[in-house]
């Protein structure tokens, strides 16, 4: 069964800082892996989309990679802002169509 | 312009009495999905419908049922909530291999 791990699980940085958040998933044969914002109380926000045989997507200030055979992904998002801060959350669809997702990383950008 | 609506945004309902909740999508998706997401916890696929196929997860309780009377319609039926079921409830869509969209989700509460 695929698990989908984030780490952090919690992340705090200054207002302009540049970021990282990760995640492994325990399954390579996926179809395509989505990340994911949600603010508090509300349903969730489509970052970025990347389909199996890409390698990475670039929306903005966010940057999303894949490695498949290693079973990671990363979001980068450039000159964080206040308003970058909710979860986010990664999450992989498997070939029968279903997704499983990870806990999600808590970003908080302070002013 | 809304595009997976969800329908009560809001629902609260007493120990044991069934409840519907209801989605709605304008995209004209053949998949159609349910999660529960109780607080602080990543959402948790319940079902999903691949056109009209119905795909149940293993761990999904027989209180949890679905309906989908056309593309554009989905239900979720709780047949007797207990207290565990509180939670958001969010509905989502796609194409077959592509991104998901989701609704705001409704917010169940049980008295």
């Amino acid at each position: 069964k695929q698990e989908v791990t984030q780490i952090p699980a919690a992340l705090s940085v200054p207002e302009g800082e540049n970021l990282v958040l990760n995640c492994s998933f325990t399954d390579s044969a996926i179809y395509n892996l989505q990340w994911f914002r949600q603010d508090p109380g509300k349903g969730l926000t489509s970052l970025l989309l990347i389909q199996s045989s890409q390698r990475e997507q670039t929306s903005g200030r966010l940057n999303a990679s894949l490695d498949k055979s290693s079973g990671r992904s990363t979001l980068y998002i450039a000159a964080s802002q206040p308003g970058d801060s909710a979860t986010y959350l990664c999450a992989v669809i498997n070939n029968n169509n279903d997704m499983r997702f990870g806990a999600g990383t808590r970003l908080t950008v302070k002013p | 312009d809304a595009m997976v609506i969800q329908n009560p945004r809001y629902q609260v309902t007493q120990f044991g009495k069934p409840v519907t909740l209801s989605c709605s999508q304008t995209l004209n998706h053949n998949v159609m999905y349910w999660y529960q997401q109780k607080s602080s916890q990543a959402p948790k696929l319940l079902f999903h419908y691949y056109d009209k196929d119905f795909n149940n997860e293993a761990d999904t309780p027989d209180n949890f049922q679905s309906r989908r009377p056309n593309t554009s319609f989905c239900f979720l039926d709780i047949r007797s909530p207990g207290l565990g079921d509180a939670a958001m409830y969010l509905c989502a869509t796609s194409r077959t291999g592509y991104e998901q969209y989701f609704g705001p989700g409704t917010r169940l509460t049980v008295t």
